[in-house]
């Protein structure tokens, strides 16, 4: 069964320091990888995803992660932190394990606090 | 707003009472899903539509569960018979296009059991 692993449960930067929010892996065949970020009394909100191709994904926001396949790892980063950045992410797994074809459900990670100190 | 609207955002309920939400996807969104997130943790599958066919449904959904997109517009999850165990954020999402691409979630319906 997939899983994702959300190692730290908060990640505190300086407001212009770079951050990483990290997301550990585990599923069978090729991952289809996401981010998610939460704010206060909003919805979820998608900030990218890595399906094939390029190892280093552009998202919203100017967020970008890197999928490293060896280390089954897809971390979140940003070159400058901003304090609106402040949010909980979530990575999140496609389930491949259905019926060979695909499932259509994501499997979550319990989330990230991201707090940018000004 | 073309956004996937929830409603109502917010319910209590006494334990054993039934409690139906609604959510209406983006337009021409064929791919609807419910999840269910609680305190402290990420969104958990609940169930996810093509159009109004139901073709997934997660082994976490007990049998007072149940969801319908009658249309393949709008769709609703009610629960039956509530516990307090329940209680949580119920979320829906919608997608379009080929293949697996990325859900866009509504605010959610906060339900709280007493």
């Amino acid at each position: 069964a997939q899983s994702v692993a959300q190692p730290e449960d908060q990640v505190n930067v300086a407001e212009g320091n770079p951050l990483t929010v990290k997301c550990t892996y585990s599923v069978s065949g090729n991952p289809y990888l996401f981010w998610y970020v939460q704010y206060p009394n909003r919805g979820l909100q998608f900030l990218l995803k890595y399906i094939t191709g390029d190892n280093l994904v552009k998202g919203s926001y100017g967020f970008e992660a890197e999928f490293n396949k060896s280390q089954t790892s897809f971390h979140l980063k940003k070159p400058s932190a901003l304090v609106s950045d402040s949010a909980l992410y979530f990575c999140a797994v496609r389930d491949m394990s259905y019926s060979g074809a695909g499932s259509y459900q994501l499997t979550f990670g319990k989330g990230t606090k991201l707090s940018v100190i000004p | 707003d073309t956004g996937v609207s929830q409603d109502p955002r917010h319910k209590i309920t006494k334990r054993g009472q039934n409690v139906t939400f609604r959510c209406d996807p983006i337009s021409e969104h064929n791919r609807l899903y419910w999840y269910r997130q609680t305190l402290g943790q990420g969104p958990e599958f609940l169930t996810y539509f093509q159009n109004e066919a139901q073709l997934e449904k997660s082994r976490l959904l007990s049998d007072r569960f149940s969801a319908e997109r009658p249309k393949g517009s709008f769709s609703t999850l009610e629960i039956q018979r509530t516990e307090q165990g329940d209680s949580a954020m119920y979320l829906c999402a919608s997608s379009a296009g080929q293949g697996f691409t990325e859900a866009f979630f509504g605010q959610g319906t906060r339900l709280t059991v007493v």
